[in-house]
């Protein structure tokens, strides 16, 4: 166990359903991310939330939706996904944004889209 | 631009053997951080060191040393006497500010180790 917590750890879905991740960390930590984890490429940062607020989006497309209700919690909404965003989607939270202490991890969800 | 290659894609080696995985980066910025992250089989992306730029001296934790070189700009990492659990993707991170201030990591595509018994 990490610190944070990811479910589910698989998900399997078709092009048309809608699904959400979940993130959860109890660290005290004020910033989230969701990383994406692609085959054979970088880990691609997604989304960073610092104290609740988006402060980067990086050229994601619509069809994933953040939300960060409190510092603690971080969804990602999908909906009408392509089997190309199959891929490993990680969570990960840091004491706050402007800090360098390096980041804890979720284990992940597996995501296959169908 | 900020950017971190890891040149090795993947490695294997036999237990008890030495290994040394490569990473070089590039940044603009005179103060940033670098790390090392372990993701074993099972997913997550487990932390193991923090280096900052102004601090050049090598570390040793148990098997695993980290020998950081600023002229050449790289930080590599070196495991002694492997262990089959040290088999996992291993990723260089660099991080520093981005035009709006805010930290911005920058991973490497990582080194797949396997230590085979």
């Amino acid at each position: 166990e990490t610190g944070v917590t990811q479910t589910p750890r698989h998900l399997v879905m078709g092009m048309t359903n809608k699904k959400s991740l979940k993130c959860e960390q109890h660290l005290g930590h004020n910033a989230m991310y969701w990383y994406k984890q692609s085959a054979k490429k970088p880990l691609e940062l997604m989304f960073v939330y610092n104290f609740k607020e988006q402060t980067e989006n990086n050229s994601v497309p619509s069809r994933f939706s953040p939300e960060c209700p409190n510092s603690s919690h971080l969804f990602l909404h999908l909906h009408t996904l392509q089997p190309e965003d199959s891929a490993l989607y990680l969570c990960a939270s840091s004491q706050g944004q402007q800090t360098n202490y390096g980041y804890t991890f979720g284990s992940g969800t597996r995501l296959t889209v169908v | 631009a900020q950017k971190v290659t890891q040149a090795q894609t993947e490695i294997s080696v036999v237990e008890k053997e030495d290994v040394t995985l490569d990473c070089v980066y590039e940044t603009r910025d005179t103060t940033y951080y670098l790390f090392w992250y372990k993701q074993p089989p099972s997913g997550e992306l487990v932390f193991l060191i923090r280096r900052n730029s102004f601090d050049e001296q090598n570390e040793i934790s148990g098997r695993y040393s980290w020998n950081f070189q600023k002229s050449t700009s790289s930080f590599n990492f070196t495991i002694t006497a492997s262990q089959v659990v040290d088999s996992a993707v291993y990723f260089c991170a660099l991080s520093d500010r981005n035009s709006g201030g805010y930290q911005k990591v920058t991973f490497g595509t990582g080194t797949k180790l396997q230590v085979i018994p």
